[in-house]
C-alpha cells in the first residue's frame, strides 16, 4: 500500500514566478491537507481540501491556492513567490471523522526561491 | 487560542538510556494530541496519539507517552534508547472544540542518542 507521495521533490524558483505541488494521497484516505515547514520551524497549517472544496484555511495570503481532484489526489498552487516562501511544503492525508483521525505526511517537496 | 510548546529544542541522551522529550499545550478545550518524528530530509511519521480513554498512551518503535491534564502535557518516553531514534520530534495538537481539523505544531525537539 503506498503512502502519501509528493512531487516533484526539489524545485528551485526566482522571485515572482509561481509554482505547483502535487500530492497522492494514501489508498482510501479523502482529505488532504497542506502544511509549510520553514527551516527550524515546526509545520504551520495552509488549507484543507475535502470532497473538492478548500474545508478550512490557515493564516496564509491568497497566494496560496489549492484544488483537489475527484480522485482526491490534490495540488497546491503559489503565485508572486516570495524569498520567504522557500520552505519544505509537506502533504498529509487522513480519512474526515470526528477528529480524532491520524493524518500521514508524504515526504515533502523543497522549494528554494532565490 | 491554543498553542503547543516543547520546552527543549535538544535533547542528548546515552544509547540505552531512557528518554523523554516534554510537550505542554494550551487549549481551552478537550485536546487530540500527536508526536510526529522526523528524519533528515524527510516528511514526518506519526509515532502515537491521545484521543481519550487510558492516559499511557503506547506507539510504533516501543514509544510512549503520557497524558496529563492537570499539568497540560503530553511527554513523549522510552524505556532504552538506540542510536537509530536520534531525529527530530514533533508534539501536535487539534482542539476538539474548535470544528477545526487541522495540527498546531510545537517548534520540535531534536533528540541525539550518543553510543
Amino acid at each position: 500500500d503506498a503512502g502519501v507521495t509528493q512531487s516533484p521533490t526539489h524545485l528551485i524558483k526566482t522571485r515572482g514566478q509561481q509554482v505547483t505541488l502535487r500530492c497522492s494521497p494514501k489508498s482510501g484516505h479523502d482529505t488532504v491537507s497542506w502544511y509549510q515547514q520553514a527551516l527550524g520551524q515546526g509545520p504551520q497549517f495552509i488549507f484543507q481540501y475535502y470532497e473538492e472544496e478548500e474545508r478550512q484555511r490557515g493564516n496564509f495570503p491568497d497566494r496560496f491556492s489549492g484544488h483537489q481532484f475527484p480522485n482526491y489526489s490534490s495540488e497546491l498552487n503559489v503565485n508572486a513567490l516570495l524569498l520567504g516562501d522557500s520552505a519544505l511544503y509537506l502533504c498529509a492525508s487522513s480519512i474526515l471523522a470526528g477528529g480524532g483521525e491520524t493524518q500521514y505526511f508524504g515526504p515533502g517537496t523543497r522549494l528554494l526561491v532565490l | 487560542a491554543q498553542s503547543v510548546a516543547q520546552p527543549e529544542d535538544q535533547v542528548n541522551v546515552a544509547e540505552g538510556n531512557p528518554l523523554t522529550v516534554k510537550c505542554t499545550y494550551s487549549v481551552s478545550g478537550n485536546p487530540y494530541l500527536f508526536w510526529y518524528v522526523q528524519y533528515p530530509n524527510r516528511g514526518l511519521q506519526f509515532l502515537l496519539k491521545y484521543i481519550t480513554g487510558d492516559n499511557l498512551v503506547k506507539g510504533s518503535y516501543g514509544f510512549e507517552a503520557e497524558f496529563n491534564k492537570s499539568q497540560t502535557s503530553f511527554h513523549l518516553k522510552k524505556p532504552s534508547a538506540l542510536v537509530s531514534d536520534s531525529a527530530l520530534y514533533f508534539c501536535a495538537l487539534r482542539e476538539l472544540s474548535s470544528g477545526a481539523n487541522n495540527l498546531f505544531f510545537g517548534t520540535g525537539t531534536r533528540l541525539t542518542v550518543i553510543p
